[in-house]
């Protein structure tokens, strides 16, 4: 199986930072990278596929990069509402694997 | 709008069985994979199981193999998921959610708790 790690596991930011999150792969994925924002008891959103591309309706304070092993997440002008819980996730080759999540708090 | 409503949690005895479903609506269903992807209580996200859109192609994570059967009715627009021989290990949250070759698993329900406990 495809091993995602994640880091870091916790992050503290403030209101309006710009924090920048990393999954590395255990073997290569291409683009097949997806970033997931989760609030607590709340189902998964989808923020980012193809590594880069944003879901429809997602602000352009959410940006991907990557391809391959390494990847990351960056959120831009942190607001209230971005602290939240991230995972990345490889759809590359079953079984699609998450990252253990980066759980993003306020300062 | 895309829709995705599972059901069929509750709580089972260990080595019990439960089968969970997911009605989907809002968008072609027999166009789609589907996923299972479960979260334990405060722990992370954990993908159980996929199915191509016409069933030909099914996985399953090592954790289920064995235990766990996927499958779908497109003419009922319905996910499934039979789980037997259940164990403590499988208390969790169970979300169904489309996936799409190239956006990967885009739209999610929103949980159905299975609970396992003696």
């Amino acid at each position: 199986d495809i091993q995602m790690t994640q880091s870091p596991s916790s992050l503290s930011a403030s209101v309006g930072d710009r924090v920048t999150i990393t999954c590395r792969a255990s073997q290569g994925v291409n683009i097949y990278l997806a970033w997931f924002q989760q609030k607590p008891g709340k189902a998964p959103k989808s923020l980012i596929y193809a590594a880069s591309r944003l879901q429809s309706g997602v602000p352009s304070k959410f940006s991907g990069s990557g391809s391959g092993t390494d990847f990351t997440l960056t959120i831009s002008g942190l607001q209230p509402e971005d602290f939240a819980t991230y995972f990345c996730q490889q759809y590359h080759t079953y079984p699609y694997t998450f990252g253990q999540g980066t759980k993003l708090e306020i300062k | 709008e895309v829709q995705l409503v599972e059901s069929g949690g509750g709580v089972a005895r260990p080595g019990g069985s439960l089968r969970l479903s997911c009605a989907a609506s809002g968008f072609t269903f027999d166009d789609y994979d589907m996923s299972w992807v479960r979260q334990a209580p405060g722990k992370g996200l954990e993908w159980v199981s996929g199915i191509s859109w016409n069933g030909g192609r099914i996985a399953y994570a090592d954790s289920v193999k064995g235990r766990f059967t996927i499958s779908r009715d497109n003419t009922k627009r319905s996910l499934f998921l039979q789980m037997n021989s259940l164990r403590a290990e499988d208390t969790a949250f169970y979300y169904c959610a489309r996936h799409d070759g190239a956006a990967g698993d885009d739209y999610w329900g929103q949980g159905t708790l299975v609970t396992v406990s003696s």
